[in-house]
């Protein structure tokens, strides 16, 4: 099956401060989607990005599809981006089933 | 719009027993997937539901079970529970259409003693 490859594995950032997380996939994808998951257990949208790039305030994402990776960017910290951040893929050929990678777990520090 | 809503959102329970948990999609949203995220093995996928019919099964034992309404609530049922099946089961909610953005409610947790 897919495989879905997230790093760092774990990042601590002091408040202010910006970060790339990426997504490996190891084959082609219809869908991925950038995910926060809260202290609570919530997974929060962030972006929906099968290609191409996007921006939301603090947070950007790119997909390179071609290449088979996605990067997320939040720039200028604050305590509360803290958790973890998961990519998610649905494979081009399998239906409705998104493939999580292991996460990145992000403190920020004040 | 409301969210996606579950319920329980706590639940505790002895090995052997059942369980049933409950989840209710965005109002329009017709399809209905099942994640099971435990320390060890992170997110997987149980299941997901469309128009009352199951349209994809991941790789669970069949203890594990769901079914969807004609409102498009679903259920998900773990028979003869294990200590393995502690877990935070989160549901998620789309149109039903590829390449959809899918929403996910804020889970239950299940502890099994």
């Amino acid at each position: 099956g897919i495989q879905v490859e997230q790093s760092p594995p774990d990042l601590i950032l002091q408040e202010g401060a910006n970060s790339t997380l990426r997504c490996n996939f190891s084959d082609s994808v219809n869908n991925l989607q950038w995910f926060h998951q809260n202290p609570w257990g919530q997974l929060i949208n962030l972006f929906y990005i099968p290609s191409g790039t996007k921006q939301n305030g603090r947070l950007s994402a790119t997909t390179v599809a071609t290449e088979r990776y996605s990067l997320l960017y939040i720039s200028s910290s604050q305590t509360t981006d803290s958790g973890v951040y998961f990519c998610a893929v649905e494979r081009r050929d399998s239906s409705y089933k998104l493939i999580f990678g292991s996460g990145t777990r992000l403190l920020v520090r004040p | 719009k409301a969210g996606v809503t579950q319920t329980p959102r706590y639940l505790i329970k002895t090995r052997g027993q059942q369980v049933t948990l409950s989840c209710s999609p965005i109002s329009g949203h017709r399809s209905v997937s099942w994640y099971q995220q435990t320390p060890g093995q992170g997110l997987q996928f149980l299941f997901e539901y469309f128009s009352e019919t199951q349209r994809n099964k991941g790789n669970f034992p069949g203890r594990f079970s769901g079914r969807q309404f004609s409102n498009s609530r679903s259920e998900m049922n773990v028979s003869t529970l294990e200590l393995g099946d502690s877990a935070l089961y989160l549901c998620a909610s789309s149109t039903g259409q590829r390449q959809e953005t899918q929403y996910f409610g804020p889970g239950t947790r299940l502890l099994v003693l």
